[in-house]
C-alpha cells in the first residue's frame, strides 16, 4: 500500500546550522506531496506542498522538492532558528478525495 | 476568532465510559475531517465528511461515531472507552476533499 518514510528522529541541531529531514515515498501514481508542522501542544500547519514532479515548495525558509525518481521530498532549511523546533510530518495524498497519509514524523530541537 | 475549535482540550475518563469530543470550523469549508495521534506521534485519518456526507471511513471500530449536524460541526462519539483509545484527537477541515487542511489544538484523551 501506499506509505511515508521520514529520518527517525529526534534531531538536535545548533541554531543556523543547515537542516534535512529526509523523506521517501511509495505511492502509485503521482502524488501530492506536503510537509506539515506541529509546534508543541498544537495542531498540525501546512508548511509547504508540491503537486508534481520536479515542483519545489517553499515557505518560512524551508524548501522540498518533488523527486519522481527519486521518490523523495526532502526538506531543508539553510539556518534554522530555536523557534523551529517542532515534529515535522511528510505525507502525501493520491487524489482528491482520497486521505492524507502521513509519515511517522521527525522531532527538531534547536538548541541556541 | 479560532478557525477550527476542540471542545474539550483535555478528557480524563474510566474504561468503559462514553464520551463526546466536539469540533466546530468558522471557514466556511466544505470538509471536514478526524484524526488520532498516538502517544509516538503517529497520526491517521479516521473519517472525513464533505457537506454533511461521509466520504472517508478508515477502519474505526463502531465504538467510534462521528456525527455532522451542518457543515461547520463534525462531532466525534467514543462508546465503551478502552485504555488504547487514549490519544490525542485532532479535528481538521478543508474547502473542499484534497484542499489545504487546517488542523484543530487537539483534545487529550486519557482513559484509566
Amino acid at each position: 500500500g501506499d506509505s511515508v518514510t521520514q529520518m527517525e528522529g529526534p534531531v538536535t541541531l545548533s541554531e543556523e546550522a543547515f537542516l534535512t529531514i529526509n523523506c521517501t515515498y511509495t505511492a502509485t501514481g503521482y502524488p501530492s506531496l506536503f510537509w506539515y508542522v506541529q509546534y508543541p501542544g498544537e495542531g498540525l500547519q501546512l508548511l509547504l506542498k508540491a503537486t508534481k514532479a520536479d515542483d519545489k515548495g517553499s515557505n518560512k525558509g524551508f524548501e522540498a522538492t518533488y523527486r519522481k525518481e527519486t521518490t523523495s521530498f526532502h526538506l531543508e532549511k539553510g539556518s534554522v532558528q530555536v523557534s523551529d523546533s517542532a515534529v515535522y510530518f511528510c505525507a502525501l495524498m493520491k487524489t482528491s478525495y482520497d486521505k492524507v497519509i502521513f509519515g511517522p514524523g521527525t522531532s527538531l530541537s534547536v538548541i541556541p | 476568532d479560532t478557525a477550527v475549535s476542540q471542545t474539550p482540550k483535555y478528557l480524563v475518563t474510566q474504561m468503559g465510559n462514553d464520551k463526546s469530543i466536539k469540533c466546530e470550523q468558522n471557514l466556511g469549508h466544505d470538509t471536514m475531517y478526524w484524526y488520532k495521534q498516538d502517544s509516538k506521534k503517529f497520526l491517521k485519518i479516521m473519517f472525513s465528511y464533505n457537506n454533511k456526507e461521509l466520504i472517508i471511513n478508515e477502519t474505526v471500530p463502531n465504538r467510534f461515531s462521528p456525527k455532522s449536524p451542518d457543515k461547520a460541526h463534525l462531532n466525534l462519539h467514543i462508546n465503551s472507552l478502552e485504555l488504547g483509545d487514549s490519544a490525542v484527537y485532532f479535528c481538521a477541515s478543508s474547502q473542499e476533499p484534497g484542499s489545504t487542511q487546517y488542523f484543530g489544538p487537539g483534545t487529550r484523551l486519557l482513559v484509566l
